[in-house]
């Protein structure tokens, strides 16, 4: 596809219940980026790739995220044991060349995720 | 710790008028600032990308200025028009770390 596509782009989750959001960044894209956003507030940095390599995790707000891109395209995002504080918007971007390059990012338009 | 902020939080404006939008950080060692547009329900969308070497970067209505030494990024609209209806955000780029973002100025173009 021509821009990057995210899935589900909702996702409703009973409290305890794990989720995987799916992103396809665009082709040949290097970097891939995780974004949290929460109502009202700008984006807020959860992970990094660059192809497969998982070079930034510091933003993961604990243990119970986990993110990966074994084969350095798609990449997924889980989240076990949902709680509902984990309620946002999950944004997927990526970027032609390593972060800070002079390039731009390019966002998906996200996964909406409510835990009830 | 970079942190980025935006004022003012909200702005109405009828349609025609132009219009700065203001975004503050506090680390001035920064690699670039981007301005987005980001559409209820939707992703974000890159506008302007200066890098810290530039003052400013022009595209179309918009204008946007980046002065590192004061930590200060404005993005001027000229001529707004309803469609211009969006919520804008700044993010910051500080060396070999990734982008930090403001919280954002929703703005309304009334017709």
């Amino acid at each position: 596809g021509a821009g990057v596509s995210q899935s589900p782009r909702y996702k409703v989750a009973k409290r305890g219940q794990d989720v995987a959001l799916r992103c396809d960044p665009i082709s040949g894209h290097v970097s891939l980026f995780w974004y949290q956003q929460a109502l009202g507030q700008g984006p807020e940095f959860l992970t990094y790739f660059q192809n497969e390599a998982q070079l930034d995790k510091s933003g993961l707000p604990s243990d119970r995220f986990f993110a990966e891109r074994p084969e350095g395209s798609v990449s997924t995002l889980k989240i076990q044991r949902t709680q509902q504080e984990d309620s946002a918007v999950y944004l997927c971007a990526s970027s032609p060349l390593e972060p800070n390059s002079g390039n731009t990012i390019y966002f998906g338009e996200g996964s909406w995720l409510t835990v009830v | 710790k970079q942190e980025v902020t935006q004022i003012p939080a909200a702005l109405s404006v009828p349609e025609g008028e132009n219009l700065v939008l203001n975004c503050s950080f506090t680390d001035s060692a920064i690699y670039n600032l981007q301005w987005f547009r980001q559409d209820p329900g939707k992703g974000l969308t890159s506008l302007l990308l200066i890098q810290s070497s530039q003052r400013e970067q022009t595209s179309g209505r918009l204008n946007a200025s980046l002065d590192k030494s004061s930590g200060r990024s404005t993005l001027y609209i000229a001529a707004s028009q309803p469609g211009d209806s969006a919520t804008y955000l700044c993010a910051v780029g500080n060396y070999g770390q990734n982008f930090v973002f403001g919280p954002g100025t929703r703005l309304s173009v009334l017709p």
